[in-house]
């Protein structure tokens, strides 16, 4: 059955770096979501993208975060300068197709920021 | 006042009960998804509906679209069903994200 992979698992910083977290979404799927989860705290979304653009952005979403379809496959979030509280369970999701469809997750990259 | 509310936020119940999940929203919704994460983290999608009710094995999810509520049942509970669940709901104005619950923490003893 098709999946949404994302790598790495675990990624650890320090404070100040860059990161990108990556996903591979559901091949025939062309909706695709960020979502985070901060320990102990519910998801949030952050961003949505159709088409090769964003299409939403929550006000998490700010300039340090940017997201990106470079090769047709993978779909990623990048955080330039993080912080420690972007420490939490970074979630891709994607959708097949327009209305309101079921969204399939990844199993998260788990980031900590040092 | 969070958009999606859960109830209750944890529950514990002994292998072979009944068990009922509650969610109720206060926003316009077309349509809501009930997950299952487990322990390592990972989401994984049970249901989405936007009417009536689906059944899927021993679970049951049920909305009702005008008093803004939804449940999911367990029958024959059972410890493999520990996990937080949690329902998220694609709101009617804008794009497609999910608003989430705040989860409901299940654990079931054996």
């Amino acid at each position: 059955e098709p999946e949404v992979t994302q790598t790495p698992s675990h990624q650890v910083t320090q404070m100040g770096q860059e990161v990108i977290l990556r996903c591979v979404p559901i091949s025939n799927h062309l909706y695709f979501y960020w979502y985070r989860q901060i320990l102990g705290q519910k998801v949030e979304f952050l961003v949505s993208f159709y088409n090769n653009e964003i299409s939403e952005k929550s006000e998490i979403f700010d300039d340090q975060f940017s997201v990106e379809r470079p090769d047709g496959s993978n779909f990623t979030l990048k955080i330039r300068s993080t912080k420690l509280e972007d420490s939490a369970m970074y979630f891709c999701a994607s959708q097949e197709g327009q209305g309101y469809n079921e969204q399939f997750f990844g199993p998260g990259t788990r980031l900590t920021v040092l | 006042k969070n958009e999606v509310e859960q109830s209750p936020q944890n529950l514990t119940a002994q292998e072979g009960e009944f068990i009922t999940i509650n969610c109720s929203y206060s926003v316009g919704i077309s349509a809501l998804h009930w997950l299952q994460q487990h322990p390592g983290g990972g989401i994984v999608s049970l249901f989405m509906l936007s009417s009536g009710k689906k059944k899927h094995g021993r679970l049951i999810a049920t909305i009702n679209i005008q008093e803004k509520h939804s449940s999911l049942h367990i029958t024959a509970s059972h410890p493999r069903d520990s996990a937080v669940y949690i329902c998220a709901a694609f709101r009617i104005q804008g794009a497609q994200k999910l608003v989430f619950g705040q989860g409901t923490r299940l654990t079931i003893n054996p």
